[in-house]
């Protein structure tokens, strides 16, 4: 079935990296995009950017564009989010899901397939 | 970026109520209107795209409508399993969400 399935539980201190994965099954992984949300604890969702494994190209939040970047190893079917420089703030869930789209008169995007998330924890 | 403001905030609805969830854009998305249902401790499930076009799978008694900067979602008969958080999201440009709308049965 299509799924995405995400890497495990992190816990960073402030300034250091952080690397998760999103490994897709199940559908053409270079058809579709891959977007990445994240939520604080007790937060809404934000979103922090999006990529096509198609051609790479990538759009990210303006809040946070200096300091994530977000890959694909299509060899893998796997998307990645590298997020620097942690803050306390980064606290979150982080979820990756699959960018779909329906066309009608004009294209309509959407996130139809959804890991499971992986927390991030930032403490010193 | 566009804001999103759902109302309310908050709801408490019996078994079997009709539930309207309002969602408004600060300029116009045309139809460009996504609803997520969030369970707790649970990834978002998309229930509606397009303003109006149900997701596969969905229960019918989920509904979408609306165009410009304000649009519905609608639950025609209230059941326990919806207990959730319900987000809208506009993608007609860089994509935001609504603050979110908890739905608790009363």
């Amino acid at each position: 079935q299509v799924q995405l399935v995400q890497s495990g539980v992190e816990v960073k201190k402030p300034g250091a990296s952080v690397r998760i994965s999103c490994k897709a099954s199940g559908y053409n992984f270079i058809s579709y995009g891959v977007t990445w949300v994240r939520q604080a604890p007790g937060q809404g969702l934000e979103w922090m950017g999006g990529i096509s494994p198609y051609n790479g190209n990538t759009n990210y939040a303006q809040k946070i564009q200096d300091r994530v970047t977000l890959t694909t190893d299509t060899s893998t079917n796997t998307a990645y989010m590298e997020l620097r420089s942690l803050r306390p703030d980064d606290t979150a869930m982080y979820y990756c899901a699959r960018r779909n789209s329906a066309y009608d008169n004009g294209y309509y995007n959407y996130m139809d397939v959804w890991g499971k998330g992986t927390t991030v924890t930032v403490s010193s | 970026d566009i804001q999103m403001t759902q109302s309310p905030s908050s709801l408490s609805a019996s078994v079997g109520d009709r539930v309207t969830i309002t969602c408004r854009a600060d300029q116009s998305i045309s139809t460009h209107l996504n609803w997520y249902q969030q369970k707790p401790g649970k990834a978002p499930n998309l229930l509606i795209y397009g303003a109006s076009s149900l997701q596969s799978g969905v229960p019918s008694r989920f509904s979408g409508t609306g165009s410009g900067t304000d649009f519905t979602l609608t639950i025609s008969s209230l059941q326990p399993e919806d207990v959730a958080t319900y987000y809208c999201q506009q993608s007609y440009s860089v994509i935001t969400f609504g603050q979110g709308t908890r739905l608790e049965i009363k």
